[in-house]
């Protein structure tokens, strides 16, 4: 079955930024748009952005404001949301998901997100 | 932006049935799916395609979507289906998914 792990989260001062990754095993990472969905402590799925296989389509929800950005390395297997001039708001667990044609598909575990001072 | 209501939370003794609905403006043209998250866990696909199931998703679990409605039934509840709810589409006159507010079922 699918797999997806995410890295990269920790404690982030607000300002600062985070660059967080996501790693697919036992599928062609390459084949699949894949998104970040996020999670804040308590609340209910928010959705962050999508980028297609070839990176051809990058889309963001309106909130971000272009403080994140969304890339992708298909020969490492890899996809990366770089998070910029962060906000307590930030605060939460990020989901890579796989995207199977408008289904979010397989979802990673997560990874926690903290900005505070 | 697109906007989808559910209800916060649905009571139910086990072994009746769960019914939980998800509310947006002509939400039957679009397809629907449905997430499943228990405490501490990523959510899991439990319905897409407004009533397709997942292999390893018990028939149990079941969907329909019309007009301004989708619903999200669960027969013969048990313990185990106690977790937050999320029906989800994806809105393409803004290329973004969307999630609804999420419903809380609770086995009482």
């Amino acid at each position: 079955e699918a797999q997806l792990v995410e890295s990269g989260g920790g404690l982030v001062k607000p300002g600062g930024s985070l660059r967080l990754s996501c790693a697919g095993s036992q599928f062609n990472l390459s084949d699949y748009s894949i998104n970040w969905v996020r999670q804040a402590p308590g609340k209910g799925l928010d959705w962050v952005s999508s980028i297609s296989s070839s990176s051809n389509f990058i889309y963001y929800a309106d909130s971000l404001r272009g403080r994140f950005t969304t890339s992708r390395d298909n020969a490492k297997n890899s996809v990366f949301l770089q998070m910029n001039s962060l906000r307590a708001e930030d605060t939460g667990v990020y989901y890579c998901v796989r995207d199977g044609r408008t289904i979010l598909e397989y979802w990673g575990q997560g990874t926690l997100v903290t900005v505070s001072s | 932006s697109y906007v989808m209501t559910q209800p916060p939370s649905v009571s139910v003794a086990p072994g009746q049935t769960a019914r939980m609905t998800c509310v947006g403006n002509n939400i039957g043209s679009k397809s629907v799916n449905w997430f499943q998250q228990k405490p501490g866990q990523a959510p899991v696909l439990v319905v897409h395609d407004d009533s397709d199931r997942p292999s390893g998703i018990p028939e149990r679990f079941s969907g329909s979507n019309s007009g301004n409605t989708a619903t999200l039934t669960i027969t013969r509840v048990e313990a185990g289906d106690e977790a937050d709810y999320y029906c989800q589409v994806w809105d393409s006159t803004s290329d973004h998914y969307v999630f609804g507010t999420g419903t809380k079922v609770a086995v009482v």
